[in-house]
């Protein structure tokens, strides 16, 4: 079993829908949790950041974190053909300065 | 340089060559992370520096894969006589100690291809 699990899609919406992207992490004492955006062929690049328990809004994203039940999601108001891209989730496992990535969910915002 | 630089690009090695592959982190950054992404996958972990300084090698995946960063600035990754399973995107990331050392700034990676 992977340390930072994703489903890997891919998930396909409506534009103007919510995207909503989970993942689910092994390690109980994990403290930092990222979101990071892949285009096909391109590197991933940072989105948002959570460190506490509950919803950090930026824009169009909103990331939850619910520690207790080792679950990090993101939300993707009002998608855009744009946001297609595989989404990874990365964890600083335990104590670690060194994030951890699940495998990414595609995401497909179709017109 | 205003972005984290990688070179190669693209790398075509036949199997048992040697290859060498450079990363120029953001100026001032002293973490500096490799990861390997193999197509359809997330990037895996293979080695972090700080400053010159090697912390962590638990991710490589056998002694032919080897790391530096002598000066504490440009890093250079090897992998001695490579097999076709080492065909990947080798990815380089670095973050600032002033910022959160978590947040990395990706290179545009090196195609590995092992044929």
């Amino acid at each position: 079993q992977k340390e930072v699990e994703q489903n890997s899609g891919p998930l396909s919406v409506p534009e103007g829908a919510i995207a909503s992207l989970n993942c689910t992490y092994s390690d109980r004492g994990s403290q930092s949790f990222f979101w990071y955006r892949q285009y096909s062929g391109k590197s991933p690049e940072l989105i948002m950041s959570i460190y506490s328990n509950g919803d950090k809004e930026d824009g169009r994203f909103t990331a939850q974190l619910n520690k207790a039940s080792q679950y990090v999601s993101l939300l993707i108001r009002d998608s855009q053909p744009s946001d297609s891209a595989t989404y990874l989730c990365a964890v600083s496992l335990g104590g670690s300065y060194i994030p951890t990535f699940g495998r990414g969910t595609s995401l497909i915002v179709h017109p | 340089g205003a972005g984290v630089s990688q070179s190669p690009r693209y790398k075509v090695a036949k199997r048992g060559q040697d290859v060498a592959l450079r990363c120029d982190p953001i100026s001032g950054h002293v973490s500096l992370f490799w990861y390997q992404q193999a197509l359809g996958q997330g990037p895996e972990f293979l080695t972090y520096f700080q400053n010159e300084a090697q912390l962590d090698k638990s991710g490589l995946p056998s002694d032919r894969f080897f790391a530096e960063r002598p000066e504490g600035s440009v890093s250079t990754l090897k992998i001695q006589r490579t097999q076709q399973e080492d065909s990947a995107v080798y990815l380089c990331a670095s973050s600032s100690q002033d910022g959160d050392l978590e947040k990395l700034f990706f290179g545009s990676g090196t195609q590995l291809s092992v044929l």
